[in-house]
């Protein structure tokens, strides 16, 4: 069975520092890629997905974030933090072909000013 | 910009009482599904639903589970006897035509607290 995992379950950072969340998942076969965000108090929002080609992809917000087959990660990085990224992440993972999705334990991530 | 709208936000039972949340997907869209997240856990998938009826389902998704398309625009999920483990939020989340190549749209979650 497929399954993510996401290292990093609390992140506190400044303003402006920059931020990089891993993500790793164990399947073998085509996977489509997703970092979604929660912020307090709203629905999950797609951040970014990775279906095919670039393994950079940009997403919203001025997030993006890595596809490295090799690993079978899919980190989510910003370059610069601000407060209003305070929320929890999730990164999540489909085979494809309107499958469900599976989900990391999600990372809280706290900007201070 | 379409939604996917959830009722009600906040659910409050019995166990062993039966509940129903419904969900609105967007109306264009032709997959859905229902995840829960208990409190301090993962988002857990529970089942999902193309052309009326189930492609896939979890192992939580019991003979206690069911999910209904009764009219075209509402997706339901039942719980037929509450259990105090089924406390949890349950998002409902629905995919455009192409399917799973593309994002899940989730709804703002319906919180069952069971007691």
């Amino acid at each position: 069975a497929q399954s993510v995992s996401q290292h990093n379950h609390h992140v506190i950072l400044s303003e402006a520092a920059s931020l990089e969340l891993g993500c790793n998942y164990s399947y073998g076969g085509t996977v489509n890629l997703f970092w979604y965000v929660q912020y307090p108090g709203q629905h999950l929002q797609l951040l970014l997905k990775y279906f095919s080609g670039d393994p950079l992809v940009k997403g919203i917000k001025g997030f993006e974030a890595e596809f490295i087959k090799s690993k079978f990660s899919f980190n989510l990085r910003k370059p610069s933090v601000q407060w209003s990224d305070t929320a929890e992440y999730f990164c999540a993972v489909n085979k494809g072909g309107g499958n469900k999705l599976t989900f990391g334990t999600g990372t809280q991530l706290k900007v201070e000013l | 910009e379409p939604e996917v709208t959830q009722t009600p936000s906040h659910q409050v039972t019995q166990m062993g009482q039966e509940v129903i949340l419904r969900c609105v997907p967007i109306s264009n869209h032709l997959y859905f599904y229902w995840y829960r997240q208990i409190l301090g856990q993962k988002v857990e998938f529970l089942v999902s639903f193309y052309n009326n009826e189930i492609s896939e389902k979890s192992e939580i998704f019991d003979d206690q589970f069911s999910v209904e398309r009764p009219d075209g625009s509402n997706f339901t999920l039942k719980i037929r006897s509450t259990k105090l483990e089924d406390s949890a939020m349950y998002f409902c989340a629905s995919t455009p035509p192409s399917g799973g190549a593309d994002e899940q749209f989730f709804g703002p979650g319906t919180r069952l607290t069971v007691l």
